[in-house]
């Protein structure tokens, strides 16, 4: 079973200061993805990968990087952390046909 | 991207069948439609995909009409556990094609005592 794990589950950070949430997965999918989800906007794509080194823009990619030097870990780096990054942050990989996305159990991140 | 059109809440009572139906008109020929539920502060959770006709699994249903212009999800007997958000998306299969799918505002789905 396909299985997706994001670190930490919960953060608090300052205005500014450089933070890093991994995900990593137990399988050998090639696409993952993070989206953030807020009240009332619902689920928004960030950045997604298709592979090793590929990476491309969501919908909102502004204040965030991403890197996949490795198929299975897929990290989400805010470089400048502002408050209007507090949100709840998903990633996610595709399996494909009957498969579908299977999700992290998600990092909730406060920026004061 | 086909672009569907769900309804934005519902509410039922224990035990009942709850059919949740989503538009899409545009879809494309190699679309499948796939189905999620999300719980508060969880991650969404695959339930179900088709591409025509029915397709039924442990706790869902999926009915597709000829034209594949929309698609009703199912849930026989709901219960307090089933209250979630409910995702249609629909999009072409294949393991790189997940930056296809666009989740919209889903259906809330609230079940009653």
């Amino acid at each position: 079973e396909a299985q997706v794990t994001q670190n930490p589950r919960y953060l608090i950070t300052v205005t500014g200061k450089k933070l890093t949430v991994t995900c990593s997965q137990n399988m050998n999918h090639e696409y993952m993805s993070w989206y953030r989800q807020d009240p009332g906007l619902g689920l928004r794509q960030i950045y997604y990968s298709m592979n090793v080194e590929v990476t491309d823009k969501g919908d909102v990619p502004e204040g965030y990087k991403v890197s996949r030097k490795e198929k299975r870990n897929f990290p989400l780096i805010l470089e400048s952390p502002s408050p209007n990054q507090t949100s709840l942050y998903f990633c996610a990989i595709y399996g494909g046909m009957g498969y579908g996305y299977t999700f992290g159990s998600g990092t909730r991140l406060t920026v004061v | 991207l086909a672009k569907t059109t769900q309804p934005i809440s519902m509410d039922s009572y224990e035990g009942q069948e709850v059919n949740i139906t989503c538009s899409h008109n545009n879809i494309a020929t190699n679309d499948y439609i796939t189905w999620y539920q999300q719980f508060p502060s969880q991650g969404p959770r695959f339930i179900i995909q088709g591409y025509k006709t029915k397709v039924t699994n442990e706790v869902a249903s999926l009915f597709i009409p000829a034209d594949r212009k929309s698609s009703t999800l199912s849930l026989p007997r709901v219960s307090l556990s089933d209250t979630a958000v409910y995702y249609c998306l629909v999009g072409p299969r294949g393991k790189n094609y997940g930056q296809n799918f666009v989740f919209g505002p889903g259906t809330r789905l609230s079940v009653l005592p």
